[in-house]
């Protein structure tokens, strides 16, 4: 079974703080999204990477940015939190060729 | 821009009936279409891809079905059970040498005993 492990299931910070997420995954996976998830807007694509030090944003990087410098493990980083960015982030990996994607259990950020 | 729908408003069933879930695509044609599953706090878990090549899927008491003329995907639980209340994601790939995929908002089912 793909295993997606997220550093901290809740996670409360105060506005400004420096904020890293992590996640990793056990599947040898090249894809892994990082998404924020908001009732009533769905799962939204923040920022992907499709292979060691490579990413790519996704639809809504503003105020966030990533890390990858080893396959298994994706960062996701706020640089000054804000508390428009409480909300629940989740990492998942894609597997090829059908994009089927495997997600971990989320963290539930609150920023105050 | 490419997108997926699905009805946002819940789907009260009751237990042994077949709960039947929508999601339609608009403004492109996606090669397959993945439904997941959400439980409250916890991230999505996959549970069926279909192509367009297929007009029908099926895995134990689910069946999946994808018409390219309505540009519609069905998701069907049939002899629901109250366990399988949870919230339904629709999601297809965004096409091209991307591997992303867009998620619909997902339907709450909720099965009555």
């Amino acid at each position: 079974d793909v295993k997606v492990t997220q550093s901290s299931r809740y996670l409360v910070k105060r506005t400004g703080e420096k904020v890293f997420l992590e996640c990793v995954q056990d599947m040898d996976h090249e894809n892994m999204f990082w998404y924020r998830q908001d009732p009533g807007l769905g799962l939204r694509l923040i920022y992907f990477s499709y292979d060691v030090k490579m990413k790519e944003k996704g639809d809504i990087p503003e105020g966030y940015s990533v890390s990858r410098e080893k396959k298994e493990r994706f960062s996701l980083i706020l640089e000054s939190a804000s508390t428009n960015q409480t909300s629940m982030y989740l990492c998942a990996t894609g597997d090829s060729p059908t994009d089927t994607q495997y997600f971990g259990p989320g963290t539930r950020l609150t920023v105050l | 821009s490419q997108k997926i729908e699905q009805n946002s408003e819940a789907l009260n069933i009751q237990e042994g009936k077949t709960a039947t879930l929508t999601c339609n695509y608009t403004n492109y044609s996606p090669a397959y279409l993945q439904w997941y599953r959400q439980d409250p706090g916890r991230g999505p878990v996959f549970l069926l891809l279909i192509r367009e090549n297929e007009k029908e899927k099926r895995k134990e008491r689910l069946k999946v079905t994808f018409d390219t003329t309505l540009k519609q995907s069905l998701f069907h639980i049939t002899a629901s059970q109250p366990a399988d209340s949870a919230t339904y994601l629709c999601a297809s790939g965004r096409g091209g040498a991307t591997n992303k995929l867009i998620f619909g908002t997902g339907t709450l089912l909720a099965v009555q005993p």
